[in-house]
């Protein structure tokens, strides 16, 4: 199994702030890798695919990249809304796998 | 709309079974397929399966392999996720997911909790 891992595992940041979170495969992935978005009591939220394609209807402000073993989500402006908890996942291979999470706190 | 709806909360002892349904609208049933992922309080997401909406094949994960099946009604456009011989861990939200054409997961039901206690 592909082994995801993130960091860091949690962060506060200000509103207006830039804030990147990376994600790291324990094998290429060849960009087949999504983002999500968690808020408490909810179920995930698509925010990106293949890496850095932004799933419909989700603001610019989120922004992802990277390549092989290494991505990153980097959200330009944090808005208060964007306080939550993000996953990666690859699907690359089978059994896709996620990363632990990176919780987005208010500073 | 695209929309996933869940089967409510759901209360079990330890050995029993449970089973959680997935109904969707909103798009070609036939022509997607559904996951199923767990999410432990407070923990992360793993991946239980993946059905076909087309024909019903179902792939399952190492960690429940065994104790779990997955099945589709297309009449209804319905999924199915039943977990057998139950145990404390396997308390935890459940959710369906539907994989998309990119094979990222680009809609969730809203999760059904499962409580295995004594």
């Amino acid at each position: 199994d592909i082994q995801m891992t993130q960091s860091p595992s949690s962060l506060s940041a200000s509103v207006g702030d830039r804030v990147t979170i990376t994600c790291r495969a324990s094998q290429g992935i060849s960009n087949s890798l999504a983002w999500y978005q968690q808020k408490p009591g909810k179920a995930p939220k698509l925010l990106l695919f293949a890496a850095s394609r932004l799933e419909s209807g989700v603001p610019s402000r989120f922004s992802g990249g990277g390549s092989a073993t290494e991505y990153t989500l980097t959200i330009s402006s944090l808005q208060p809304e964007d306080y939550a908890t993000y996953f990666c996942h690859q699907y690359y291979s089978t059994p896709p796998t996620f990363g632990p999470g990176t919780k987005v706190d208010i500073k | 709309q695209v929309q996933l709806v869940q089967s409510g909360a759901e209360v079990k002892k330890p050995g029993a079974s449970v089973k959680v349904s997935c109904k969707a609208s909103g798009y070609m049933f036939t022509s997607y397929g559904i996951s199923w992922v767990r999410q432990a309080p407070g923990q992360g997401l793993e991946w239980m399966g993946l059905i076909s909406g087309y024909n019903g094949n179902a792939n399952y994960g190492q960690k429940v392999q065994g104790r779990v099946s997955m099945t589709i009604d297309t009449s209804t456009s319905t999924a199915y996720m039943e977990l057998r011989s139950l145990r404390a861990d396997d308390t935890a939200v459940y959710y369906c997911a539907r994989r998309g054409v990119t094979r990222s997961y680009d809609y969730w039901g809203q999760g059904t909790l499962v409580t295995v206690s004594s």
